[in-house]
């Protein structure tokens, strides 16, 4: 069965650093890849998504990821962060034939001011 | 346009009572599915509606649960007996065909403690 990994449960970062949130999946063919942003109070919203081509992909709120088929990676980084970007993070997946999301742990991240 | 809505933000029941959790999906999605959040982990399928039957229903983690979805809009997830470890935010997510392509869209989700 597939899986996803996020190694990092809490990451720290100052305001206006870089962030880069690991991900890690596990399927013999190319996945469709995701990372979801969760807010408290607030549904998951879809930062971007992966299924084919260009293996540099750019999301909403300056979000880019980066499918690495060798590292079976796909790893979201910001160049500089926000203190608005503290929340949870989750990266997903599901094969080509299915329809069922599958979530990794998700990552929390902090800002510090 | 309105996104995924769900009803009701926070249920607190006692162990062996009976909930209904309700799913407003975009209007025009033709697919919705249900995921459970327990507390410090990613979401958990459950189900997966395309229409008004369920395409997929291997999620639901036994027989107390079930879930509706009678004119292939609002569903319904009902859980009968319900213990203290059905405690977590069920959400629920819609998209416009039941493809890989496709976008799901999550509700803000449910709440549910249970006593």
């Amino acid at each position: 069965a597939q899986s996803v990994t996020q190694p990092d449960i809490h990451i720290t970062v100052s305001e206006g650093a870089s962030l880069e949130l690991r991900c890690n999946y596990s399927y013999g063919a190319t996945p469709y890849l995701f990372w979801y942003v969760q807010s408290p109070g607030q549904g998951l919203q879809l930062l971007l998504k992966y299924f084919s081509g260009d293996t540099l992909v750019q999301g909403i709120k300056g979000f880019e990821a980066e499918f690495k088929r060798s590292q079976s990676s796909f790893n979201l980084r910001k160049p500089s962060v926000h203190w608005s970007d503290a929340a949870e993070y989750f990266c997903a997946s599901f094969t080509g034939g299915g329809n069922k999301l599958t979530f990794g742990t998700g990552t929390q991240l902090k800002v510090e001011l | 346009g309105a996104g995924v809505s769900q009803t009701p933000s926070n249920k607190v029941t006692e162990k062996g009572k009976y909930v209904e959790l309700r799913c407003d999906p975009i209007s025009g999605h033709t697919a919705l599915y249900w995921y459970r959040q327990s507390l410090g982990q990613g979401p958990e399928f459950l189900i997966y509606f395309q229409g008004t039957g369920a395409a997929d229903d291997s999620g639901l983690p036994n027989d107390r649960f079930f879930a509706v979805r009678p004119e292939g809009s609002v569903s319904t997830l009902k859980i009968q007996r319900t213990e203290r470890g059905d405690s977590a935010v069920y959400l629920c997510a819609s998209s416009f065909r039941g493809t890989s392509g496709n976008e799901q869209f999550f509700g803000p989700g449910t709440r549910l403690t249970v006593l």
